[in-house]
């Protein structure tokens, strides 16, 4: 069956600490992978996006991801967490074959001063 | 940049009412999306267009309907509302095929 799973519902970092979000997915095609953040009472924004190609992928606010295959994981890093990183993130899973996504059940990030 | 609009941040409504939840993109792209989120259970599919007039269900369309007669339009129906649908309605966009999805800024609903 093809899911996405978020292993941490919930992380605390110290403002100025290095994060790592885990993503693991389970999925039958080569997988197309994305990175959403939501703040509080917000849609869901794109952080980045893989495809194909160069498996570490840079987004926006510093964030990168790498995709490795043989692990079937997409974990999301950034090397200094700011306090206005706090949210939700969640992980998704498509391909070429289908428009839809599967998403995880998300990680909710909170950062202490 | 690509605008997804929704057309109520919060909605506060009684059991049995008749809901609609309206969804606009300005990017010309040919998928919509409704979700429903809720805690610990991330975002599920309640319906997904991919043209005019075309629709198809998703994960939980039970209680819902949806309805797509302008390309850039795509509203989310609740016949008779229930307690149960209380939730956070995310609605989406995406090019074909398989692009990107661009999300709204939800609805909050609240059913009473």
């Amino acid at each position: 069956a093809q899911s996405v799973t978020q292993p941490d519902i919930h992380i605390t970092v110290s403002e100025g600490a290095s994060l790592e979000l885990r993503c693991n997915y389970s999925y039958g095609a080569t997988p197309y992978l994305f990175w959403y953040v939501q703040s509080p009472g917000q849609g869901l924004q794109l952080l980045l996006k893989y495809f194909s190609g160069d498996t570490l992928v840079q987004g926006i606010k510093g964030f990168e991801a790498e995709f490795k295959r043989s692990q079937s994981s997409f974990n999301l890093r950034k090397p200094s967490v700011h306090w206005s990183d706090a949210a939700e993130y969640f992980c998704a899973v498509g391909a070429l074959n289908t428009d839809k996504l599967i998403f995880g059940t998300g990680t909710r990030l909170q950062v202490f001063p | 940049d690509v605008k997804v609009t929704q057309s109520s941040r919060y909605l506060v409504k009684r059991t049995g009412e008749k809901v609609f939840l309206e969804c606009v993109q300005d990017m010309d792209h040919e998928n919509m999306f409704w979700y429903r989120q809720d805690p610990g259970l991330g975002l599920r599919l309640i319906y997904f267009s991919y043209d005019v007039k075309m629709k198809e269900k998703g994960d939980i369309p039970e209680g819902y309907s949806v309805s797509r007669e302008k390309k850039e339009r795509f509203s989310l129906i609740l016949e008779s509302a229930s307690t149960n649908q209380t939730s956070m309605y995310l609605c989406a966009s995406s090019p074909r095929p398989a692009g990107t999805q661009y999300f709204g800024p939800g609805t909050r609903l609240t059913v009473l």
